[in-house]
């Protein structure tokens, strides 16, 4: 069974420093896509990056980047120079192949940024 | 403007009394499902289809039916809803069912009294 953790229920950033996520994984697929969502206080689920589990290279887009150790099972969000904006809910989630396209979430990270 | 639209957005309702929560998206995607978000339990798959009249169980199915009749539209019903089903329903949709990134609707905030 496919399992995601969080670690950090709540996160504290400066504005313009960057910032770490926590996300580890479990999982005895081979093949599966790891995701990060944001949820900001209006509620939506917004799609940041997608890292591929045979992807050789960190994904990257825009602030966002993905520091993916394969044989750690972790998947940790970075965000650069963060903004006021970027406060919100964060979730790791992974799809699991089964031939469904299931994600599975962690229980997600808040992280407030400080002026 | 591609999307996944979600009716009604917020929704107050008692015990007993059926709804439907719509869900469509204008993508062409194959994939669509329906997950509740609880505080502290992260999201939860309810129901799925990978097809239109191909429909299957998430993790948390009871008191929950779908239906895919067209490829753009994927209804939740509540059939006789209960407090417990008190929660926040995004619907999701992506291109196919293989590691596809999933798209989700901007949520419907439902509350069962």
């Amino acid at each position: 069974a496919q399992k995601i953790t969080q670690t950090q229920p709540g996160m504290f950033v400066q504005e313009k420093e960057a910032v770490t996520l926590d996300c580890t994984y479990d999982t005895s697929d081979q093949s599966y896509g790891l995701f990060w969502y944001k949820q900001p206080s209006s509620g939506e689920m917004i799609f940041l990056i997608y890292q591929g589990s045979y992807d050789e290279q960190n994904a990257t887009e825009g602030r966002y980047s993905l520091n993916f150790q394969k044989a750690r099972k972790s998947a940790n969000l970075v965000i650069s120079a963060s903004q006021l904006g970027d406060s919100a809910m964060y979730f790791c989630a992974m799809s699991a192949k089964d031939g469904a396209n299931n994600l599975f979430f962690g229980t997600g990270t808040r992280l407030t940024v400080i002026p | 403007e591609a999307q996944v639209t979600q009716n009604p957005r917020y929704l107050i309702t008692v015990t007993g009394k059926k709804l439907t929560v719509t869900c469509s998206q204008n993508m062409n995607h194959e994939y669509m499902s329906w997950y509740r978000q609880d505080p502290g339990l992260g999201l939860r798959q309810i129901y799925y289809s990978m097809n239109v009249e191909v429909t299957d169980k998430g993790d948390v199915p009871e008191g929950y039916k779908v239906s895919r009749k067209e490829k753009r539209n994927f209804p939740l019903i509540l059939e006789s809803p209960s407090p417990n089903q008190t929660s926040l329903y995004f619907c999701a949709s992506s291109l196919g069912t293989g590691e596809e990134t999933q798209y989700f609707g901007p949520g419907t905030r439902l509350l069962v009294l």
